[in-house]
């Protein structure tokens, strides 16, 4: 069972409105879990990252929470815009080491 | 902000060939590189750790004597996939982490797209 699970998997918004993406992790002990944006044939690019003690981190239209209680994150979307479109994967690290747990990905699509 | 940059960015290659591709780290000096594959609509998936002057640390199931890596510099590192399979092909994205500044970032390449025929 992959260790962190995002939902929906996919969905389609109206430009200018918002969305929410989800994600619920299983890793353990938690050390940081970050929100990348990733264009259909490009590398992923960082959003946010936020450790244990932050609960909420924004970078522009985009909002990150985070609940290490109950192991979930969301990723809000403000005002789309078209060039929202893209695959957006939560990641979570685990203290003690370099690996990463990758989600599938948000697949996104804003239509005007 | 730190750039990772990768070449080529697109390859064709035929079945039996080697093709390398290369990850630089343009700003920043790199002591950990990662590489990763990615197949349509999947997550990424980590194939190795290389870190800069000693041999690289490969997952379970990757076979390293197909997909060579060198780590030569603080800001480059290749992967050689040997004797290319149809199957090979793939997506394949580095990252690399900085020698300084924050420990959690790693940043991504723009990943090359490998088709072998």
């Amino acid at each position: 069972k992959n260790q962190v699970e995002q939902s929906p998997q996919s969905l389609i918004i109206l430009e200018g409105k918002n969305c929410t993406l989800q994600c619920n992790y299983t890793v353990s002990p938690f050390s940081n879990l970050r929100w990348y944006k990733q264009d259909t044939g490009r590398g992923p690019v960082s959003l946010t990252i936020m450790t244990f003690s932050e609960n909420t981190k924004s970078n522009g239209r985009y909002t990150a929470t985070l609940d290490a209680d109950t192991k979930q994150s969301s990723l809000h979307i403000t005002a789309s815009q078209l060039s929202d479109s893209a695959s957006y994967i939560c990641v979570v690290s685990a203290k003690g080491n370099n690996r990463l747990a990758f989600g599938k990905g948000n697949q996104v699509v804003v239509i005007p | 902000g730190a750039v990772v940059s990768q070449h080529p960015s697109r390859v064709i290659c035929k079945s039996g060939t080697s093709v390398k591709i290369e990850c630089r780290s343009l700003d920043f000096q790199a002591t950990t590189m990662f590489w990763y594959r990615q197949f349509p609509k999947q997550s990424l998936m980590l194939m190795a750790t290389s870190n800069e002057g000693s041999k690289a640390t490969y997952e379970q199931g990757v076979e390293k004597d197909k997909f060579l890596i060198n780590h030569a510099s603080l800001t480059l590192s290749t992967l050689t996939v040997t004797s290319a399979h149809p199957e090979d092909s793939s997506f394949y994205i580095c990252s690399a982490r900085a020698s300084a500044g924050n420990p959690y970032e790693q940043y991504f390449g723009p990943g090359t797209r490998l088709t072998v025929t």
